[in-house]
């Protein structure tokens, strides 16, 4: 299995841009999470979907972000316009159930805005 | 609103040395906790996943146990190598009186074993 891909693995921008982040989910997992973590504020979910249907986005900072899931090998997450504190890693993880089994995560795309 | 504190916050050991890395959590009201390995530029790895109906499990040299009533959770490394380096995280999963798939993680260990 190839894991839950992540693209790009770097990403450096200025303020003002389009940034959209992509998560390829393991095959056959109905969940699918996006997390950011900072040296402040530790890792935190942003929104989760099951079966493509976003469950809770509470976690998402504002209306600069977005998240989409068309089908169940693909995800984005777009922010847009991009600021310098949106500098973070952003994670994407997915399980194949609710929550009793562990959740996979890629290996995260490191974003700086510049 | 359940917060996850972890402690040390780094620690450091020589090669060999059996260790313990603590989390406490402040609402007893979880559906399992779940410790991870994170090393630098990588993502998580799910290390251990005990449910709030069990007490430890196991896995190779390490152990982790669940306190739920106190709200704590250790993990145990049994004769720790320098490939333990790394940070490690623990998660749990919040029961708010219905289903959720959130994770709440705490701030995480960094942990130096030293050859």
């Amino acid at each position: 299995d190839a894991g839950v891909i992540q693209s790009p693995r770097h990403e450096v921008t200025e303020m003002g841009q389009e940034v959209t982040l992509r998560c390829k989910p393991i095959s056959g997992h109905d969940y699918l999470f996006w997390y950011r973590q900072t040296m402040m504020r530790g890792l935190e979910l942003l929104i989760y979907f099951n079966n493509n249907v976003p469950i809770d986005d509470s976690g998402m900072p504002e209306d600069r972000f977005s998240a989409k899931m068309p089908n169940a090998s693909f995800s984005t997450l777009k922010i847009q316009p991009s600021e310098p504190r949106d500098s973070a890693v952003y994670f994407c993880a997915s399980s194949p159930d609710r929550g009793n089994q562990p959740q996979h995560f890629g290996d995260g795309t490191r974003l700086s805005i510049l | 609103k359940q917060e996850v504190t972890q402690i040390p916050a780094a620690l450091s050991v020589p090669e060999g040395e059996n260790l313990v890395l603590n989390c406490s959590f402040t609402d007893s009201a979880i559906y399992n906790l779940q410790w991870f390995r994170q090393d630098p530029g990588k993502g998580l790895t799910s290390l251990l996943l005990i449910q709030s109906s069990q007490r430890e499990q196991t896995s190779g040299r390490l152990n982790a146990s669940l306190d739920k009533s106190s709200g704590r959770s250790t993990l145990y490394i049994a004769a720790s190598q320098p490939g333990d380096s790394a940070t490690y995280l623990c998660a749990v999963r919040p029961h708010y009186g219905g289903a959720t798939n959130k994770l709440i993680f705490g701030t995480g260990t960094l942990l130096a074993v030293q050859p």
